[in-house]
């Protein structure tokens, strides 16, 4: 079965950096996109980064373009995120999800880490 | 980017009892609509995609309905398991992907 497990979460302060990784299993990695997506303590969804299944393309939200890096090992089945520049608003936990390819809607989810940016 | 509403913010249904949650788009998503239920403490879970086809595991229970701008979420029989908050997600312009605020389903 689908399995992303998510790691690299914890504490940070503003203007710190850190790097999530998710490592995928259960179904054939490079042939799919992957999506991060975050939640804020007690909000609701927000849609980060998306990499196709090659890496060939990447997008990102406006609120963290410039800042965060998706990025993919095919070889090795990850999927990461590097956060620049952090600020408090982006403390929430990141999900890292598959993409139901073809279609462009999430089938999957992982469990998520939770990023707290304060001093 | 497509502005994806939901209501009622909160809906109080009790056990056995049909409910019916909203989500309105801000421009055409054809059946590019997505609806997934979240529980306390977990990962959002897919219940439907296109729209009105349900994921797989997914109970009956559960539809979707709707095309264009006006999507429907119905739970037919609210069971103990089902109160959770839900949120509709479009796919059809991006990016970005856009989700709506979630309605919260709780017990009456």
């Amino acid at each position: 079965q689908v399995q992303l497990v998510e790691s690299g979460g914890g504490v940070v302060q503003p203007g710190g950096s850190l790097r999530l990784s998710c490592a995928a299993s259960g179904f054939t990695f490079s042939s799919y996109g992957m999506h991060w997506v975050r939640q804020a303590p007690g909000k609701g969804l927000e849609w980060v980064a998306f990499i196709r299944y090659d890496g060939s393309n990447k997008y990102y939200g406006d609120s963290v373009k410039g800042r965060f890096t998706i990025s993919r090992d095919n070889s090795k089945n990850t999927l990461d995120l590097q956060m620049n520049s952090l600020r408090a608003e982006d403390t929430a936990v990141y999900y890292c999800a598959k993409d139901r390819s073809g279609s462009y809607f999430i089938d999957y989810w992982g469990q998520g880490t939770l990023v707290t940016v304060s001093s | 980017e497509i502005v994806m509403t939901q209501s009622p913010a909160t809906l109080s249904v009790s056990p056995g009892e049909r409910a019916t949650l909203s989500c309105r788009a801000s421009q055409s998503v054809s059946s590019n609509l997505a609806w997934y239920q979240q529980k306390p403490g977990q990962a959002p879970r897919l219940l439907i995609y296109g729209a009105s086809t349900r994921a797989t595991g997914i109970p009956a229970r559960f539809s979707g309905s709707g095309s264009g701008t006006e999507f429907t979420l119905t739970i037919s029989s609210l069971q103990s398991e089902d109160f959770a908050v839900y949120y509709c997600q479009q796919y059809s312009n991006w990016p970005p992907w856009t989700f709506g605020q979630g309605t919260k389903v709780e017990i009456k």
